[in-house]
């Protein structure tokens, strides 16, 4: 157990809809990650958060927004859903705001019909 | 920008050791490795900070050698346990960027 919480653990959902997926980072944790993997495609980075604030952005797409709350929970938004959204979402956590080792969730599975 | 590992996939006998290669088209500060196994979330081996350096985590042990821009990741006696898919990361502004990984198959 890496201590990172992450929910849902897996969700359907249909074309255009939108969902919320949220992270709970270890304990004293302050940098939040989101990576997506999908098939073949490795861990993709989306975004990363230190202490409430984005620090790094990677090929995020415009649909999808995310955000660190005061308690350093993070949320990833995903709207318009495409059949091509479906993916495991990561979450991970580290102490620093460079990246170090990193803890990660467990994973959201998201399924787009 | 994304690191390019090699090889994509092996497979071994238990007892054989195995090298996994990691380079980058652009400078390295540091180098991560991971290993996900099947159904699991990735869990951190070891980060390499500086040129030419080796670090070893039980039988798997890494070197980073900072002029070729390269990163070799060493199985040796690989047993069962070791299967999964092994990523490599790199720093770039401080973005950690992952390659696509290397699927490691050991069989008895």
């Amino acid at each position: 157990d890496s201590g990172v919480t992450q929910t849902p653990k897996h969700l359907i959902t249909a074309t255009g809809q939108r969902v919320t997926l949220r992270c709970s980072p270890r304990s004293g944790d302050l940098s939040v990650y989101w990576y997506q993997q999908s098939l073949d495609q490795g861990l993709q980075f989306l975004i990363q958060y230190y202490n409430g604030e984005e620090r790094a952005k990677g090929n995020i797409l415009e649909r999808f927004s995310a955000q660190q709350f005061p308690d350093l929970h993070s949320e990833l938004n995903l709207s318009s859903l495409e059949l091509g959204d479906s993916a495991l979402y990561f979450c991970a956590s580290s102490f620093r705001v460079t990246p170090g080792e990193l803890f990660f969730g467990e994973g959201s599975r998201l399924t787009v019909l | 920008q994304q690191p390019v590992q090699s090889p994509q996939a092996v497979i071994l006998r238990e007892g054989e050791d195995a090298v996994i290669n990691c380079s980058s088209s652009k400078a390295l500060y540091s180098v991560h490795w991971y290993r996900q196994k099947h159904g699991e979330a990735p869990v951190f081996l070891m980060i390499l900070l500086k040129g030419g350096e080796q670090k070893g985590h039980d039988k798997i042990s890494a070197s980073f050698n900072e002029k070729k821009q390269q990163s070799s990741l060493y199985l040796t006696a690989s047993q069962l346990s070791y299967s999964g898919t092994y990523f490599c990361g790199t720093e770039y502004t401080e973005k950690l960027v992952f390659g696509k990984g290397t699927k490691l198959t050991v069989n008895p």
